[in-house]
């Protein structure tokens, strides 16, 4: 069965310092995405990318960096880290096979930054 | 660009209640549109997925339809059960979005089913 994990589930972090968030998935996907949730702003997208060595900018890329080494993992990276990216944060993996646009989503990672 | 608005934060219902969720966008073009469901403790996954104005999804029991002139998209079940207590997400795949596969969300429906 398709599958995506993220590293680790839980996370806590000090202002100013480095944290990285990181994504696998064998679906064999060629999209992957990384989304923030925020009560009152549902999900937003921060990166993503088409697949191997590519990373685009999404809705809210402002504060982050994002690497994909290869196409079963894709990281998020917080060079300095703030209060402000206090979130849930989620990977996904997705693909156009026939007429389906399904995103299959990750647990989670719950980042709060002190 | 694109854009999705839900306006519903909160819904509370009693077992065997009427669900309704409407959810409007924006986009150019023809877009596909998505209900997502988010169970406690897990990420979003698809429930329903709806391609062509008038037509109906379905699945486990919820129906989902849009309306090209109204560009209004909505989710409803006849029945509610204790265990659809979760959070619904409408989104979209717009025009503006499509390179990418990149979707639109709404910013979410809490619904809470009472026994």
């Amino acid at each position: 069965e398709a599958a995506v994990t993220q590293s680790p589930r839980n996370k806590v972090a000090v202002t100013g310092g480095k944290v990285t968030l990181s994504c696998n998935q064998t679906n064999n996907h060629n999209n992957m995405y990384w989304y923030r949730q925020d009560t009152g702003h549902g999900l937003r997208l921060i990166h993503y990318s088409y697949g191997a060595g590519s990373t685009e900018k999404g809705d809210i890329p402002d504060g982050y960096k994002a690497s994909r080494p290869s196409q079963e993992n894709f990281s998020l990276i917080l060079e300095l880290a703030t209060p402000s990216q206090t979130s849930v944060y989620f990977c996904a993996s997705g693909d156009i096979p026939g007429s389906s646009y399904e995103q299959y989503f990750g647990p989670g990672t719950r980042l709060t930054v002190l | 660009g694109d854009s999705v608005i839900q306006m519903q934060g909160q819904v509370t219902l009693s077992e065997n209640d009427f669900l309704f969720i409407n959810c409007t966008y924006s986009t150019t073009g023809y877009p596909t549109l998505f209900w997502y469901v988010q169970y406690s403790g897990e990420g979003p996954q698809l429930l329903l997925q709806v391609t062509t104005a008038n037509n109906k999804g379905s699945s486990r029991g919820f129906e989902a339809t849009y309306d090209k002139g109204t560009t209004s998209f909505h989710l409803q079940k006849t029945s509610v059960q204790e265990i659809d207590s979760a959070v619904y997400y409408c989104a979209m795949r717009g025009k503006a979005n499509s390179a990418g596969n990149k979707l639109t969300f709404g910013i979410g429906t809490r619904v809470l089913v009472r026994p």
